[in-house]
């Protein structure tokens, strides 16, 4: 199974502020037509986690583009250019190459 | 797009077996992947399998192997989820969560989310 570590655990964001989060696997996410199979999820308070972001870098119908997906092979970065309060939650990355899809451990964005 | 229902909140006692439903509406049902994950208290997202309905397949990850069942109902447009030998550590959301087969890879769509509790 892939291996998914996302970092960090928590992070305090300051609204207005720009915020990164880093997702590693343990294998490429690369296949063979050039795509990476990595998504973003966010899970607010109460809430089923929603797509933001799909194969690394598509935001989904609806995200605003505050929030960008980059990165390649085994590494992985979401970013908000500028954090708004609505964004708290905990994030997640998951791989969407094979089967079983794997999550990384999530990261927990609050207000400072 | 398909809107995901799930049923409701259920409580299992030890050693039961529990089946939770999620009903899609507002596309084709046989064009969509279903997938279930699930999320203990306070706990990160776990997936535990899905179901493709054109091809009547299940794919299971091996934690759950031998103890869940996925399936589908195409003539009422349902998913299903059944978890046998429920012990506490089952205790937790159980999401429903599709995306079109051909499209799509990703978990576009999920349903609101079934708490099993399991007690004695």
């Amino acid at each position: 199974d892939i291996v998914m570590t996302q970092s960090p655990l928590s992070l305090p964001v300051t609204p207005g502020e720009p915020a990164s989060i880093s997702c590693r696997s343990s294998q490429s996410l690369l296949n063979s037509n050039g795509l990476h199979f990595l998504d973003w999820y966010l899970q607010k308070p109460g809430q089923s986690p929603l797509l933001l972001i799909s194969l690394g870098s598509n935001r989904a119908s609806g995200v605003p583009d505050r929030f960008s997906g980059s990165g390649s092979g085994t590494n992985f970065t979401l970013k908000i250019s500028r954090v708004e309060a609505e964004d708290v939650g905990v994030y997640y990355c998951m791989q969407a190459l094979q089967t079983p899809r794997t999550f990384g451990g999530g990261t927990k964005v609050e207000m400072k | 797009q398909v809107q995901l229902v799930q049923s409701g909140a259920e409580v299992k006692k030890p050693g039961s077996s529990v089946k939770v439903s999620c009903k899609a509406s507002g596309d084709t049902f046989s064009s969509y992947t279903f997938n279930w994950v699930r999320q203990a208290p306070g706990q990160g997202l776990e997936w535990m399998g899905r179901f493709i309905p054109v091809l009547g397949t299940a794919k299971y990850a091996q934690k759950f192997q031998g103890r869940v069942t996925i399936t589908a109902d195409e003539s009422t447009n349902t998913a299903y989820m059944e978890l046998s030998s429920l012990r506490s550590e089952d205790t937790a959301f159980y999401y429903c969560a599709s995306h079109h087969s051909t499209w799509s890879s990703s978990l576009d769509n999920w349903g609101q989310g079934t708490l099993v509790t399991v007690s004695s």
